[in-house]
């Protein structure tokens, strides 16, 4: 079954611990990206990778890293959380270019930072 | 200034009734791509429908339409006959392009959303 694979679903943290969250494709993907949600404030971008070694910052990468080391694979790092990182968090990956470029989401991880 | 903008946080309809989500953009690209994404209170995201800018017919897939006027910057999402199980939150989005990389697929942004509620 054609997916994206996120884990974990639910992470309560304290400040400052880092923690890595995983996103995993199963379609050949080349472009992957990661997203917060806030209430009211929609999804924002956080990253978005080309392809293996390509990754670039979307509108808010501050506070989070990612790298992107196998085409599969993106995961989501944060170094030091804070507060304002509790957040849902949203992996997505797509084909690129033409009809191919519909976004397949992860289920979404709960992040609380205490 | 806002990418996306959605100016109607919530909406209402009757089942079965026709319902238009707003929703304009901001882009000086040329090429560029339009989506509407629904998220039911269960929280997945799910893809509904596809505008590119280059293309001259509205996208349609089922029940769904996007009326593409480009000239005002604008993709508002038509659902016809609506249904108990539409009501959800509604998202626009836009993906601009990522000239450095020769990619279509740059940043993509989304809108804050619209609460769509379907009544019997």
């Amino acid at each position: 079954e054609a997916q994206v694979t996120q884990n974990p679903r639910y992470l309560i943290t304290v400040t400052g611990k880092k923690l890595t969250v995983t996103c995993s494709q199963n379609m050949n993907h080349e472009y992957m990206s990661w997203y917060r949600q806030d209430p009211g404030l929609g999804l924002r971008q956080i990253y978005y990778s080309m392809n293996v070694e390509v990754t670039d910052k979307g509108d808010v990468p501050e506070g989070y890293k990612v790298s992107r080391k196998e085409k599969r694979n993106f995961p989501l790092i944060l170094e030091s959380p804070s507060p304002n990182q509790t957040s849902l968090y949203f992996c997505a990956s797509s084909l690129v270019g033409g009809t191919g470029e519909k976004l397949f989401f992860g289920s979404g991880t709960q992040l609380s930072v205490l | 200034a806002q990418k996306i903008t959605q100016t109607q946080p919530g909406m209402f309809v009757q089942e079965k009734e026709a319902v238009t989500l707003d929703c304009t953009y901001d882009t000086s690209d040329q090429s560029y791509g339009l989506f509407w994404y629904k998220q039911p209170s269960s929280g997945e995201m799910i893809f509904l429908i596809y505008q590119g800018s280059y293309d001259e017919q509205n996208a349609t897939e089922g029940r769904y339409s996007l009326n593409f006027q480009k000239a005002r910057k604008s993709a508002n999402l038509v659902i016809s006959a609506s249904q108990l199980g539409d009501s959800a939150m509604y998202f626009c989005a836009m993906r601009e392009p990522s000239p450095d990389r020769g990619s279509t697929l740059g940043r993509l942004y989304f809108g804050r959303g619209t609460q769509l509620t379907v009544w019997p």
